[in-house]
């Protein structure tokens, strides 16, 4: 079983629609979770921390289900700009290293 | 808003040489780190480095890699006899615990 394992994607949405994306993770004992966004050849880019009462930033809403040790993130009203590979990240401890999912590919259109 | 740089942007090189990836973390950050993506892949973690030394490393960091902190600002990764099997994207990271930020990335082009 994979670490980290992600929605396989790619999710394609018209402007305006609300998507989610989900990832599981299989060490229970980990700490940190995260959402990042990747943008074609370029380095992730932290988009949210996810914390166990869940989070909103925005458009942008995060969850964390420890009894279930998965994480989802919600956009709605997708924007084309949204358009980018959205990366699961699990961290074991909170200064450790991160394990990233395989990424999960939105494209947004008009 | 304080970044982490990385140079050079793309390093190409031959089978067999020696390469020098640079990062400057972000200045007030403790916990440096250093990941990899192969084109198409995930990213994944090489190596992480706390109070001048290795705090953990994976199985793809071996006795080819090196790291350095050779003085209060870079940090640097060390290829020793690159192969094919190496060109990526190399990127660094920083945090002062969690969460971690990414550097824009060294392409590593091995020929």
């Amino acid at each position: 079983r994979k670490e980290v394992e992600q929605d396989p994607g790619p999710f394609n949405v018209p402007e305006g629609a609300t998507v989610a994306f989900n990832c599981t993770y299989s060490n229970s004992a980990s700490q940190s979770f995260f959402w990042y966004r990747q943008d074609c050849r370029k380095e992730p880019k932290l988009l949210m921390s996810v914390y166990s009462s869940g989070n909103e930033d925005g458009r942008f809403t995060a969850q964390l289900n420890r009894a279930s040790q998965y994480i989802s993130l919600l956009i709605r009203d997708s924007k084309l700009s949204d358009s980018a590979t959205y990366l699961c990240a699990v961290k074991d401890t909170n200064a450790g290293k991160s394990t990233f999912g395989d990424g999960t590919t939105l494209t947004v259109k008009p | 808003e304080p970044e982490v740089t990385q140079t050079p942007s793309h390093q190409v090189t031959q089978m067999g040489q020696e390469v020098i990836l640079r990062c400057v973390p972000i200045s007030n950050h403790l916990y440096f780190y250093w990941y990899r993506q192969i084109l198409g892949q995930k990213v994944e973690f090489l190596v992480s480095f706390y109070n001048n030394e290795i705090s953990e490393k994976s199985e793809i960091f071996d006795d080819q890699f090196s790291v350095e902190r050779p003085d209060g600002s870079n940090f640097t990764l060390k290829i020793r006899s690159t192969k094919l099997e190496d060109s990526a994207m190399y990127f660094c990271a920083s945090s002062e615990a969690s969460p971690q930020y990414f550097g824009p990335g060294t392409r590593l082009t091995v020929l």
